[in-house]
């Protein structure tokens, strides 16, 4: 069975760092791309970026380019969105996702979301 | 990026209706179009792959159309538990960009 599993919430400062992490299980992790998709409270879906595990090759969207690192560590099968400095904006959870292998390349499979909260 | 315009950006429907919700691409993204299904306080769900594809179980009265700019999910009658926010998506390109949602809610 694929699973996604993502670390629990978090509660941050402006300008502190973060990670947090999603599990996968089930698949062959490294022949998959995962993706992370924003969330902002009350609001739709942001597309933010894929990594492929299996060479750590990453794709951005222009918004999130510079503001986050998405990777990956294939001996523990495990994704990652990271933060240097975090700011009350970046408050909303976050969807970590398996793009399936077909030509549609569509996310078949998500996590269960990590809410971040930035306040000071 | 290729914008994703939903319509409408909400509406209300009663049990058994026929609901039809419509997501237009800013430029052709052939049929590389995706519908996800959110109920409130969960992750979002696949319904529809590659403009018409039903997801495996997924009910049958979800149907997807459309290619190149202008895509329709529809529910041919809708349940209580059909009420959710509804997103599409292009994986044409990267970024793979979604439309603002549908909120489906109960009449």
């Amino acid at each position: 069975e694929v699973q996604l599993v993502q670390s629990g919430a978090e509660v941050k400062k402006p300008g502190e760092s973060l990670k947090i992490s999603c599990k996968a299980s089930g698949y062959i992790f490294t022949t998959y791309w995962i993706g992370w998709v924003r969330q902002m409270p009350g609001k739709g879906l942001e597309w933010m970026g894929i990594v492929y595990p299996g060479d750590s090759d990453t794709r951005y969207s222009p918004s999130f380019q510079g503001q986050v690192t998405i990777s990956a560590d294939k001996s523990i099968t495990t994704a990652y969105l990271q933060w240097s400095s975090l700011k009350a904006s970046d408050t909303a959870i976050y969807y970590c996702a398996r793009q399936a292998l077909s030509q549609n390349r569509h996310f078949d499979y998500w996590g269960q979301g990590t809410l971040v909260t930035v306040s000071s | 990026d290729i914008q994703m315009t939903q319509s409408p950006s909400s509406l209300s429907a009663s049990v058994g209706d026929r609901v039809t919700i419509t997501c237009r691409a800013g430029q052709s993204i052939s049929w590389y179009l995706n519908w996800y299904q959110q109920k409130p306080g969960k992750a979002p769900e696949l319904l529809i792959y590659a403009a018409s594809s039903l997801q495996s179980g997924v009910p049958s009265r979800f149907s997807g159309s459309g290619s190149g700019t202008h895509f329709t999910l529809t529910i041919s009658s809708l349940q209580p538990e059909d009420f959710a926010t509804y997103y599409c998506q292009q994986s044409y390109n990267t970024p793979r960009t979604f439309g603002q949602g549908t909120k489906v809610e109960i009449k």
